[in-house]
Formats: C-alpha cells, structure tokens, sequence
C-alpha cells in the first residue's frame, strides 16, 4: 500500500537531548512538509522541501532542523534550542505541481520528561 | 495577507442532525480550498477539495462543500450526522507560494456528536 509512515508514535526527550522524528513516504512524491500541531493552535509550518537536496523554513522553524538526502525521506531534527517541543508533529507529502493534495502520515507525539 | 478562519471551535450536534462547519478565507486569487478531518491522535484524511468548476463538491463519508466566491466562505455540510463523525475538522486554502502546494490551515472545528 501505498503511504506515509511516521515514527515512532511516542518520543520522550530528555533536557539538552536531540532528537530526530521519521517520516517516509513511497507515493513517489516531490514535496514533503513537517507541520507541528498544538491544541487550538492547529497545524503550523515547520519545514518544507519542494525537491531533493532542498528545503524552505516554514513559519516556526526555530530549534528544527531537516534533512533530504533521498526522495522519499524527510527527517526532522528537534534540537535542545527548541525550548517547547511537547507537541504532536505531522508530515505530509504531495506531488509538488503546483495546487496538488497533500497526505498525512499518522503522527508523532514528542514529550518532554 | 493569506488566512483561513474556522470561526466555531466546538460545536456539538444530535445524532441525525444537519451539520455545517464554516471556513472562511481570505486569499488574492481564485483559491484552491480543502476540507480534512482528524480522528484523535491520528493524522490528517482529506474530506473533499475544491479546484474549480462545480462549486458544490461532493466528498467522502457524504460530506459536502459549497464555494462561495462572493463571501469568500467554504462551508463544510452534512444532511444527517452519524457518531463517528466526531472528530476535529481543517479547513485549508492554497497555493500560498506560486508553483507549491503549500497550504495554510484554520484553527479547527472539534464536533462533539451525541446519540
């Protein structure tokens, strides 16, 4: 089937600890998106990346970092800058044509212990 | 400036009642708008979208859209609610960069259904 998986479901980060949250899709899709969710907040732009070896701050990519070495891979580095990182992060792909769908993977939930 | 606005944060309904969720956006050309629901702790499944054409569009889980250009409205309809239609629901509008597909999102409804 084709999808976005996203892993792993829950991530705990300790203090001045980075952590790195997966997303793969195999729709053989350009675009990919990290958003991060808070309640009443709903989704905001972390990162996004039009095509291989290239990628856009999105609005709150301060203590992010991403990686997209491979087209269907699309990492997210939650670094010790980012003071609030409890959330839940989505990833979504598209094709990148221009006014295509994005799809979602199934989330990740990061805590902070 | 681009923006989308959910103006209910919750609302609740009877099961078999009539549901409309309202988007309203603001965007300087002809937009290209989309409805996603949200199961708790779960990712984002697209309803329906709307591109051009027909602005009565027909979605899955029988839902449906209406575009409305002149109240820059998007509203999200149901003829009869069924339980498992609670979920919170996006509304979204794009392309916010030329060439993209990026999109920016409302704040959300939460429907709350009750038998």
């Amino acid at each position: 089937d084709g999808g976005i998986t996203q892993s792993p479901k829950y991530l705990f980060r300790k203090e001045g600890q980075n952590v790195t949250l997966s997303c793969e899709q195999n729709l053989n899709h350009d675009a990919m998106y990290w958003y991060r969710q808070d309640p009443g907040q709903g989704l905001r732009l972390i990162y996004y990346s039009q095509i291989v070896n290239d990628f856009q701050k999105g609005d709150i990519a301060e203590g992010y970092s991403v990686s997209r070495e491979k087209k269907e891979s699309f990492p997210l580095t939650v670094t010790s800058a980012q003071k609030n990182p409890t959330a839940f992060y989505l990833c979504a792909s598209s094709a990148g044509q221009g006014v295509e769908t994005q799809y979602f993977g199934p989330g990740t939930r990061l805590l902070v212990l | 400036a681009q923006s989308v606005t959910q103006p209910d944060i919750h609302i609740t309904v009877s099961e078999g009642a009539s549901l409309e969720l309202r988007c309203n956006y603001s965007y300087g050309a002809t937009p290209y708008l989309f409805w996603y629901v949200q199961s708790p702790g779960q990712g984002l499944q697209l309803l329906l979208k709307y591109f051009s054409g027909d602005t009565l569009v027909q979605g899955i889980k029988g839902f449906e859209a209406e575009f409305k250009r002149s109240q820059s409205s998007f509203n999200l309809r149901k003829p009869s609610v069924h339980w498992s239609d609670a979920a919170e629901y996006f509304c979204a509008v794009g392309p916010i960069v030329y060439n993209t597909d990026k999109l920016i999102f409302g704040t959300g409804t939460r429907l709350q259904v009750f038998p």
